[in-house]
């Protein structure tokens, strides 16, 4: 079965400090990969999605970057945080060849930055 | 989510019935989910419906889907302790790959 895994789970961060934040899935080969951000009380917000190594969309202007150096592997990173970026860092995947029954989601990593 | 519209809060006693509701705007929405977020954790996905049905029903879960009205709920049968937590309708339109969620109705269960 297909698992996906975050880390860390919490983070504290100042201003200005650097984030990488790593999303690895098991189980499948070739999946979509997704990052989410889910500000409190909030629905969640698509940041950047992934048909394949390499290729990465970006849905939302912002100082944040994905990158995908390996087929399961997805990171989210920043040279820079700003306290706006605050917030549950949700990762998510979905089958390659059916991408519409479904994205399935990691554990999340709670970021704090002060 | 500004596309999609869901209640904030719902309370109900344990063992009744639980309907969750949640409106939607773009009739080109293709397929919609509902996802389940117990307090502090990621997102389950619950069910999936595509917008050429009306209904779909599996275990407790029944989804009903009026797509002239543009409207979708989510009915819990016999609601339990366990079934507290947030509960997002979502949305994905035609060559999209990206999920458009409402911001959630958290579901209290009293015992």
């Amino acid at each position: 079965s297909q698992t996906i895994h975050q880390w860390p789970a919490t983070l504290v961060q100042p201003v200005g400090s650097p984030l990488s934040l790593e999303c690895t899935v098991e189980g499948t080969s070739n999946p979509n990969l997704y990052w989410y951000r889910q500000a409190a009380g909030r629905g969640l917000q698509l940041l950047f999605y992934s048909v394949g190594i390499g290729q990465i969309s970006s849905e939302v202007p912002q100082n944040l970057s994905a990158s995908r150096p390996q087929d399961r592997q997805f990171i989210l990173s920043s040279k820079k945080l700003l306290l706006s970026d605050s917030g549950f860092y949700l990762c998510a995947w979905s089958p390659q060849d059916k991408p519409l029954l479904g994205q399935y989601f990691g554990p999340g990593t709670r970021l704090t930055v002060t | 989510g500004e596309d999609v519209e869901q209640s904030l809060f719902l309370s109900v006693r344990e063992g009744d019935s639980s309907v969750i509701n949640c409106t939607y705007t773009d009739s080109s929405s293709t397929y919609l989910y509902w996802y389940k977020q117990e307090p502090g954790a990621g997102l389950q996905l619950l069910t999936y419906i595509f917008s050429n049905m009306d209904m779909k029903q599996d275990q407790r879960l029944t989804v009903l889907l009026n797509k002239k009205d543009k409207h979708l709920s989510l009915r819990i049968a016999d609601t339990q302790t366990g079934d507290s937590a947030i509960y997002f309708c979502a949305e994905i339109r035609d060559s999209s790959y990206k999920l458009i969620f409402g911001s959630g109705t958290r579901l209290l269960v009293r015992p």
